[in-house]
């Protein structure tokens, strides 16, 4: 086990709302990032996050933003959904500083968005 | 633009015999390497990794291999059990880059 857990494990919601997915790292995993993985897919970079801010960004719009707290746990929000948003949502925490590249991944949020 | 990939989308291997799984990649400044198997409904879960100053690394039962010169990186299994059934995925990472790309997958199925 990562010791990084995830959730809800499924969410379901309709275009147009809005979701929020957690994450909890393991203690002293200052970084975490998030990636979404489509069905037969490899998982996507969105963004990650050290220690409280937003230090890189993948090919995602704005509506996909989130937050990291100092109890190394963290949010994904998703604002005006897309049916194209339905995914598997994973987050990723690293140990140590933010060159530490081992990333360890949580179970994942199944988001199907009607 | 830059990608990783896997040269075999499926691999079926008889229980008891080594696993190969092969993956190339274009970025030439990728100095991290990194092998994942994801489990139906799972999160990825990490492997191994290598960094570009290695040719191979070993863990237990694993093995990765770098080609630098061919950008080719594969994953070997010995005497592959049934459990190692899964969708093994490589990911590279470039020097100052704060993401991990991934490829498409390679799904291993293991025969009894």
């Amino acid at each position: 086990e990562t010791g990084v857990t995830q959730s809800p494990t499924h969410l379901i919601k309709t275009r147009g709302q809005q979701v929020t997915l957690r994450c909890s790292s393991q203690s002293g995993h200052n970084t975490v990032s998030w990636y979404q993985q489509a069905l037969g897919q490899g998982p996507q970079f969105i963004f990650q996050y050290y220690r409280e801010e937003e230090n890189g960004r993948g090919n995602f719009p704005p509506r996909f933003s989130g937050l990291q707290f100092p109890n190394y746990s963290s949010e994904l929000n998703v604002n005006a959904l897309e049916l194209d948003d339905s995914a598997l949502y994973l987050c990723a925490s690293s140990p140590g500083d933010l060159h530490t590249d081992t990333q360890y991944f949580g179970p994942g949020t199944r988001l199907t968005v009607l | 633009g830059e990608s990783v990939g896997l040269h075999l989308p499926t691999l079926s291997v008889q229980e008891g015999d080594n696993s190969i799984i092969n993956c190339a990649y274009s970025n030439s400044a990728s100095d991290y390497f990194i092998w994942y198997k994801q489990e139906s409904g799972k999160g990825p879960q990490f492997i191994i990794d290598i960094r570009s100053n290695m040719d191979k690394r070993q863990g237990q039962r694993v093995t990765v291999l770098l080609n630098k010169t061919v950008k080719h990186l594969s994953l070997q299994i010995a005497a592959t059990q049934p459990g190692d059934s899964a969708v093994y995925f490589c990911a590279e990472k470039g020097a100052g880059s704060y993401q991990l790309t991934f490829g498409k997958g390679t799904k291993l199925s293991v025969i009894p």
